[in-house]
């Protein structure tokens, strides 16, 4: 496999739930990322990992636990959630932290439907 | 802080069309802009970036023009085709906290064009 891969692409969960999701990136890249993507707002970043430690959690609720146990894998722990944090998970890597210099390279996303 | 305001969607043309997507932000340094493409059922890919004032990105046709002035970067292209059927998102990146990791999106704007 190439690129950034996310499974599973669609999840549907009870609020009592406890799932995960799982990204992987095949670029060699230090910098991994979660972002949310709900209908009609502008995507937001959650989490940022470099070399596996965290720099960045962006006021996310507890209910979204992440873990990157090395630079290639990234997971999101998700437990308790509520219907409103039901939208498209993404995940991106890039080789350092982005901005001008590392572009981030997306992964197609898991759809959650909390219910 | 920093923001990104894309037209409100979805645009809908036909083909050989010339395509505009507004955005307009804030920001309280010197930013870099970018235009990111998801095609139905991808992740997020970079279509082009700009990085200071009057820099002209380009890529597959698209062109978007860095103006400082109107802290504008709109999107054009001269003659869409079915295949540039997709969510567009325009996104900053702050250089004065260069390296953090953080692009700020906007929302999307939906582009189908039809035969």
């Amino acid at each position: 496999e190439t690129g950034v891969t996310q499974t599973p692409r669609h999840l549907v969960m009870g609020m009592t739930n406890k799932k995960s999701l799982k990204c992987e990136q095949h670029l060699g890249h230090n910098a991994m990322y979660w972002y949310k993507q709900s209908a009609k707002k502008p995507l937001e970043l959650m989490f940022v990992y470099n070399f596996k430690e965290q720099t960045e959690n962006n006021s996310v609720p507890s209910r979204f636990s992440p873990e990157c146990p090395n630079s290639s894998h990234l997971f999101l722990h998700l437990h308790t959630l509520q219907p409103e944090d039901s939208a498209l998970y993404l995940c991106a890597s890039s080789r350092g932290l982005a901005g001008v210099h590392y572009e981030q390279y997306f992964g197609p996303g898991t759809r959650l439907t909390v219910t | 802080g920093d923001s990104v305001t894309q037209m409100e969607g979805p645009v809908t043309l036909s083909e050989e069309a010339f395509l505009t997507i507004n955005c307009t932000y804030t920001a309280t340094g010197y930013p870099s802009l970018f235009w990111y493409v998801q095609y139905p059922g991808e992740g997020l890919q970079l279509l082009l970036k700009a990085t200071k004032a009057d820099d002209k990105g380009s890529n597959k046709g698209f062109e978007a023009t860095y103006r400082k002035e109107t802290t504008s970067f709109h999107l054009e292209k001269g003659s869409v085709q079915v295949s540039d059927s997709a969510v567009y998102f325009c996104a900053l990146s702050d250089n004065d906290s260069s390296n953090t990791g953080k692009l700020i999106f906007g929302q999307g704007t939906t582009l189908q064009v039809k035969p």
